[in-house]
């Protein structure tokens, strides 16, 4: 098994650009979610799906949307980026809830100019 | 606002010395968990503990869960250089908080 996979591992916008993470996981779990890791501030989370056509807002959700369209794919989409959104970004799943062991992936790092 | 509060923010010992870290939550629990980051890497589960358990040992990992102070402690024994890492708490109250880490360096 792969795990959890994130792509690119490397992003640089400009402001204003849009784009969309991928994360992608192929353990069959249900739930799956999004976090921000910026310096001092630990992980905050964004976005998080429970099972394929459930989404529901995190903690810092603005500036950020998200579609489970499938169990397996969980993309995040910036849709003006702005320098408030240079951070690592880190997709994590689990078989049913939040409450259990996260697997994460590598991350994504962007930097917005 | 952040669950999990780890204490200290960064930590140093020599290799074979035990190193503790701290962990704060402010609401109630149903489990805690405890994570390692390498830099530049995702995080890594180490461990979970139940609010109905009080302490749980995994190799030279232990940790502890004290509910009526609301609070954690991770020690591990005998570290190595390799355990050289951030380590994070994160509870599953509100949507899955973590705090923002002790910086543990392991000398050789």
């Amino acid at each position: 098994n792969a795990g959890v996979t994130q792509t690119p591992k490397f992003q640089v916008l400009k402001t204003g650009q849009s784009m969309t993470l991928q994360c992608a996981q192929d353990m069959n779990h249900e739930y799956m979610s999004w976090y921000r890791q910026d310096p001092g501030m630990g992980l905050r989370l964004i976005h998080y799906s429970v099972g394929a056509g459930i989404t529901d807002q995190g903690e810092v959700p603005n500036g950020y949307n998200v579609s489970r369209s499938t169990t397996e794919d969980f993309p995040l989409r910036l849709l003006s980026a702005a320098p408030s959104q240079t951070s690592v970004y880190f997709c994590a799943s689990s078989s049913t809830d939040r409450g259990i062991e996260q697997f994460f992936g590598p991350g994504t790092r962007l930097t917005v100019l | 606002s952040q669950q999990g509060e780890e204490d200290p923010q960064a930590l140093s010992i020599q290799e074979g010395e035990n190193a503790t870290m701290n962990c704060s939550y402010k609401t109630s629990i149903n489990n805690l968990q405890w994570y390692r980051q390498n830099s530049g890497r995702g995080l890594v589960h180490l461990i979970l503990i139940r609010s109905n358990e009080r302490e749980k040992h995994s190799g030279r990992l232990r940790v502890t869960l004290d509910t009526s102070k609301k609070s954690s402690s991770l020690l591990i024994t005998a570290s190595r250089a390799a355990d050289t890492a951030s380590y994070f708490c994160a509870t599953d109250a509100n949507d899955m908080r973590f705090g923002a880490g002790t910086r543990l360096t392991v000398k050789p």
